[in-house]
């Protein structure tokens, strides 16, 4: 597609339920990560995926977070057992390589809410 | 280790005035890249700027320009004659060479008033 896209863009969860979220890259775009924004505050990595594979996912809070990646397209991150600190922007961002010579494209995200 | 450092979290300013956003970093590396971002209410990261740590040349695009300067650890972002559309959470960014992941700093939320 022309942009990164997250679904769904809201999510109001309950404590203890497991929640999926989406992102669709553009096209083409090899390397995909995660980040996390909590409220007035800056982003946190997540996880990176080159193709398919995640070579990082050292920044994945606990056990209760995972993702995969079909081939180089979707990706979807798994919280399992939701918590109350859980409750942020998850964003998704592409780019053609894993390189910063290459731009970061972001989608706009999906703001978890767990009560 | 990385860090980004946005000592201002809220700027507040009329239209047409000129506003400066503060970025200071921390990185052991020599080779390393610098990003603005904005996010406007919509949510979305917009790209505004990348340098690469051997590249201190200052840079105009319009009514924005960066000041790069290495011997304070410093790229503070300038809006010159500041718009109601420019409101939004700007992001300074660092990335060392040999990574790919972002270290972000906290934002700077900006409100342009008409």
């Amino acid at each position: 597609g022309a942009g990164v896209s997250q679904s769904p863009s809201n999510k109001v969860t309950e404590k203890g339920k497991d929640v999926e979220l989406r992102c669709d890259p553009i096209s083409g775009h090899t390397a995909l990560y995660w980040y996390r924004q909590r409220l007035g505050q800056g982003l946190e990595f997540l996880i990176y995926f080159q193709g398919n594979s995640a070579p990082d996912k050292s920044g994945l809070p606990s056990d209760r977070f995972s993702a995969e990646r079909t081939g180089e397209s979707v990706s979807t991150l798994t919280i399992q057992r939701t918590q109350q600190e859980d409750s942020a922007v998850y964003l998704c961002a592409s780019s053609l390589r894993g390189q910063h010579s290459y731009g970061y494209t972001f989608g706009s995200g999906t703001r978890l809410t767990v009560v | 280790a990385q860090k980004v450092t946005q000592a201002q979290t809220e700027i507040s300013v009329v239209e047409k005035e000129d506003v400066t956003l503060d970025c200071v970093y921390e990185t052991r590396d020599t080779t390393y890249y610098l990003f603005w971002y904005k996010q406007p209410p919509s949510g979305e990261l917009v790209f505004l700027i990348r340098r690469n740590s051997f590249d201190e040349q200052n840079e105009i695009s319009g009514r924005y320009s960066w000041n790069f300067q290495k011997s304070t650890s410093s790229f503070n972002f300038t809006i010159t004659a500041s718009q109601v559309v420019d409101s939004a959470v700007y992001f300074c960014a660092l990335s060392e060479a040999r990574d790919y992941k972002l270290s972000f700093g906290a934002g700077t939320t900006v409100t342009v008033r008409a």
